[in-house]
């Protein structure tokens, strides 16, 4: 079954550095999410993109987050300064709505865990 | 977004089925009821989603009312696999999804 891969499965950074998450999402879906799970929390959306640009992001994707799809398959999530509230899951998904409603369902990768120290 | 209310949790046994319960008075005609869990340490996964009939797939079935302000998933034999945060998510066909709190399940040998 294809899958969303997320890389890497941790990661700890310095407060103020910058960091990367990377993700492959499923290759012929055509919109690409980020989450993110502070520990016991909720899982919450932070941005969505599609044809190359967001298409709607949440209160907490602020100016310090950013994307980008660099090439035809990663999707990556960029934090400029991160703050030890960043550290959480952070969780990639991609979907195909394009197929119609019944195969409407999100892919989620297995995430990555952020610690910022 | 339109709100769901489900129990905070519940508990099965091993092999038995277990009925998990979504209320949702205010959906719209147009939202589709979702569901997604999450395994611990796990991403959310894809469940079952329907809009208006019952609907059955491999890993469960979801039964809708036909007011559509309830639905519950059926896990027809719950193993110790099961045991995740089970979501109840309304959602408008191309929109993104918005979780709550869950439902967590227990899973009893």
């Amino acid at each position: 079954e294809p899958e969303v891969t997320q890389t890497p499965s941790h990661q700890v950074t310095q407060m103020g550095q910058e960091v990367i998450l990377r993700c492959v999402p499923i290759s012929n879906h055509l919109y690409f999410y980020w989450y993110r799970q502070i520990l016991g929390q909720k899982v919450e959306f932070l941005v969505s993109f599609y044809n190359n640009e967001i298409s709607e992001k949440s209160e907490i994707f602020d100016d310090q987050f950013s994307v980008e799809r660099p090439d035809g398959s990663n999707f990556t999530l960029k934090i400029r300064s991160t703050k030890l509230e960043d550290s959480a899951m952070y969780f990639c998904a991609s979907s195909d709505p394009g197929q119609g409603a019944q195969s409407d369902g999100y892919t989620f990768g297995s995430g990555t865990r952020l610690t910022v120290v | 977004d339109a709100k769901t209310t489900q129990p905070n949790s519940m508990e099965s046994n091993e092999e038995e089925p277990v009925h998990l319960p979504c209320n949702h008075s205010t959906i719209s005609g147009t939202d589709y009821i979702h569901w997604y869990r999450q395994l611990p340490s796990q991403g959310p996964e894809y469940v079952i989603h329907g809009l208006t009939s019952n609907v059955n797939n491999r890993m469960a079935s979801l039964a809708i009312a036909e007011d559509r302000k309830s639905s519950t998933l059926i896990l027809h034999r719950a193993t110790l696999r099961d045991a995740a945060v089970y979501y109840c998510i309304l959602r408008d066909y191309g929109n993104k999804l918005v979780f709550g709190a869950g439902t967590i399940l227990r899973v009893k040998s």
